[in-house]
């Protein structure tokens, strides 16, 4: 089975700050996909980016990247120019990429953007 | 854009009480997830369905849960009967095969 470790259960940064949030991951597949959820005190889940292991370019999405590290099964986050509104928890995801179509989540960290 | 639709959002219910959570996905997607999240557990996996086939529900406590799509537009997860214990969050998601999915704002539940 799958496994995802975050290992940073709580962060803090000060606002237009740059912050990495570190994810690993544990799976003897070649084929996935990975995400990053935010989930926000309104508890809603919001999927902030997605990468696909077969893909070796780096995902991004505005002021959000990732960092794919494949032999490392690595996958950061990186948040550019941080805003009071990036206050959230946050979830890493596997999805094996053939079988099994639901989520393995790590437990989240709870980033704090101060102002 | 388009959501996916629980309801309710806040339930409060008296342990031994049947608990009908429901989910409207979005529409044109195929597969439906239902997902708990406590503070001990964090966010667990309890069934999916695709095409409205229940495909996994080995996450499910099997006496008191069960998961049902009784059509496309349509999700529902009842417990009964319910217990502390499962006082919880649970989400519904939706997707597309290879794709992200789409979170609901989640049913909170508490059994007292």
């Amino acid at each position: 089975a799958q496994t995802v470790t975050q290992s940073q259960p709580e962060m803090s940064v000060q606002e237009a700050e740059t912050v990495t949030l570190s994810c690993t991951y544990d799976t003897s597949e070649s084929n996935y996909y990975l995400f990053w959820y935010k989930q926000p005190p309104s508890r809603q889940m919001i999927l902030v980016i997605r990468q696909e292991a077969y893909k070796q370019q780096n995902a991004t999405e505005n002021r959000f990247s990732v960092n794919f590290q494949k032999a490392a099964k690595s996958f950061s986050l990186k948040i550019s120019d941080s805003q009071l509104g990036d206050t959230a928890m946050y979830f890493c995801a596997f999805r094996s990429g053939g079988g099994a179509d639901g989520l393995t989540f790590g437990k989240g960290t709870h980033l704090i953007i101060q102002p | 854009d388009a959501r996916v639709t629980q309801t309710p959002r806040d339930k409060v219910t008296e342990m031994g009480q049947e608990v009908t959570m429901r989910c409207q996905p979005i529409l044109g997607h195929n597969t439906v997830f239902w997902y708990r999240q406590t503070m001990m557990q964090g966010l667990e996996l309890l069934a999916y369905f695709r095409n409205r086939a229940p495909l996994d529900d080995s996450g499910m406590p099997k006496d008191r849960f069960s998961a049902e799509m009784p059509d496309a537009t349509l999700a529902t997860l009842k417990i009964q009967p319910s217990e502390p214990r499962d006082s919880a969050v649970y989400f519904c998601a939706s997707g597309l095969w290879g794709g992200g999915y789409t979170f609901g704002s989640g049913t909170r539940l508490t059994v007292v």
